[in-house]
């Protein structure tokens, strides 16, 4: 199986904040990497798909990048909305594999 | 609008099969764009993927569970379900099912609500 490795696994930070998540993939998974935001008591939701495609109807301010093991999901500019559990998914394989997860919350 | 609804048993007993199924709205599972999948999550961590399955009936199963697992789709229902035999408190989680994207990059755009199955006696 794929191993993806999210950090971090908490992070505090402000509204109005930039925030970088990072996912690393134990070997090269092309751009097969999607985003998901998970608020308490959801389901996930899609954001970012093909490492930096915008799924329709997620704000601008939410960006994806990266390509082969290491990617990144950026929020330019947090909002009160924002805060909530990040998890990065491999669909390059099956099994499909998540990361662990960064909960991010407000300082 | 797409919709997904998981239903079944809430509570089931060790040694038992969890039988879940997942109806579709909105949309056909024999359209062929989509695969449609099932993903757990225990409670306070992370997501488990389970399996998926096309309208076919060609199935992609987690190796962690394949000895135990099928993964069904009625499209004459428009439902496609989940059995998981031999359960143990392991197997107690929130469990989702999903419509992923055949022809992109396999993203799972429309999630069900989920439902919690808790292993006991």
């Amino acid at each position: 199986d794929i191993q993806m490795t999210q950090s971090p696994s908490s992070l505090s930070a402000s509204v109005g904040d930039r925030v970088t998540i990072t996912c690393r993939a134990s070997q090269s998974i092309n751009i097969f990497l999607n985003w998901y935001q998970q608020k308490p008591g959801k389901a996930p939701k899609l954001l970012i798909y093909a490492a930096s495609s915008l799924q329709s109807g997620v704000p601008l301010r939410f960006s994806g990048s990266g390509s082969g093991t290491d990617f990144t999901l950026t929020i330019s500019s947090l909002q009160p909305e924002d805060f909530a559990t990040y998890y990065c998914q491999q669909s390059y394989s099956t099994p499909d594999t998540f990361g662990q997860g960064t909960k991010l919350e407000i300082k | 609008q797409v919709q997904l609804q998981e239903s079944g048993p809430g509570l089931v007993k060790p040694s038992q099969t969890l039988s879940l199924t997942c109806t579709v709205s909105g949309d056909s599972i024999s359209s062929g764009s989509h695969y449609w999948s099932w993903i757990r999550q225990p409670a306070g961590t992370g997501l488990e993927w389970i399996g998926r399955i096309y309208t076919t009936g060609s199935t992609h199963y987690n190796p962690s569970l394949k000895s135990r697992l099928t993964i069904s789709v009625d499209t004459s229902k428009n439902q496609f379900s989940l059995k998981l035999s031999s359960v143990t408190a392991a197997d107690t989680a929130v469990y989702y099912c999903a419509r992923v994207h055949s022809t992109s990059y396999y993203e799972s755009d429309i999630w069900g609500q989920g439902t919690m199955v808790t292993v006991s006696s």
